[in-house]
């Protein structure tokens, strides 16, 4: 499977700031995944990420918020944007693995924190 | 309606002994995928089995088994003689050909705490 690491691991940030977390993958993958899981809660995907396409938002995420890009095959950022402490979680990226499309391998995540 | 229900929020047992972690699921397609991640207090999610719908074969790895029962929209994991390594938040996933490609349902997830 492919490895996959981010940056920040993680990071205290300021309510009214923006943060952008980078996710980078060792080898190319077509999709790229965003979740954010709040403290205690289960995964919710923010949006998909295709190289050379705009980005998909689920329900209730917009791109004024979470701006993704997706320059090539190995590497993405998600942008929060005008945090609030609400938007203190783990996000996480995920890659499909190319072969079984529908796994998904994670990286390391991302915890911030919004005071 | 939440696709995937995992009704146990917390267990605890004590080491070597045996624990199954259920997992529910609810879908129209006939072809889906089912899998399970661990998520050790580090954060990281690690993958752990995927299935798809045709193969309802149970699958043994060392101490890790699974039971996929289509009848009854199960998906259950056993831990055979757990160990204080074993303790983490267990995630049952469902990811449906007919929706967006690779989207995954995840469960509420299960935390399991082994004592010594």
């Amino acid at each position: 499977s492919a490895v996959i690491s981010q940056k920040p691991s993680r990071d205290i940030c300021q309510r009214g700031t923006s943060l952008t977390i980078q996710c980078q993958v060792d080898s190319q993958v077509t999709m790229m995944f965003w979740y954010r899981q709040q403290p205690g809660q289960s995964l919710t995907l923010i949006a998909t990420a295709n190289q050379g396409s705009e980005a998909t938002y689920e329900s209730g995420f917009v791109i004024d918020k979470f701006p993704i890009s997706r320059p090539n095959l190995t590497f993405s950022t998600l942008t929060v944007s005008n945090m609030s402490p609400e938007d203190s979680s783990i996000y996480l990226c995920s890659v499909s693995d190319g072969i079984h499309t529908d796994t998904q391998y994670f990286g390391p995540g991302t915890r911030l924190t919004v005071l | 309606a939440q696709k995937v229900t995992q009704a146990q929020t917390e267990i605890s047992v004590v080491e070597k002994e045996d624990v199954t972690l259920d997992c529910v699921y609810e879908t129209r397609d006939t072809t889906y995928y089912l899998f399970w991640y661990k998520q050790p207090p580090s954060g990281e999610l690690v993958f752990l089995i995927r299935r798809n719908s045709f193969d309802e074969q149970n699958e043994i790895s060392g101490r890790y088994s699974w039971n996929f029962q289509k009848s009854t929209s199960s998906f259950n994991f056993t831990i055979t003689a757990s160990q204080v390594v074993d303790s983490a938040v267990y995630f049952c996933a469902l990811s449906e050909r007919g929706s967006t490609l690779g989207r995954l349902y995840f469960g509420r997830g299960t935390q399991l705490t082994v004592w010594p």
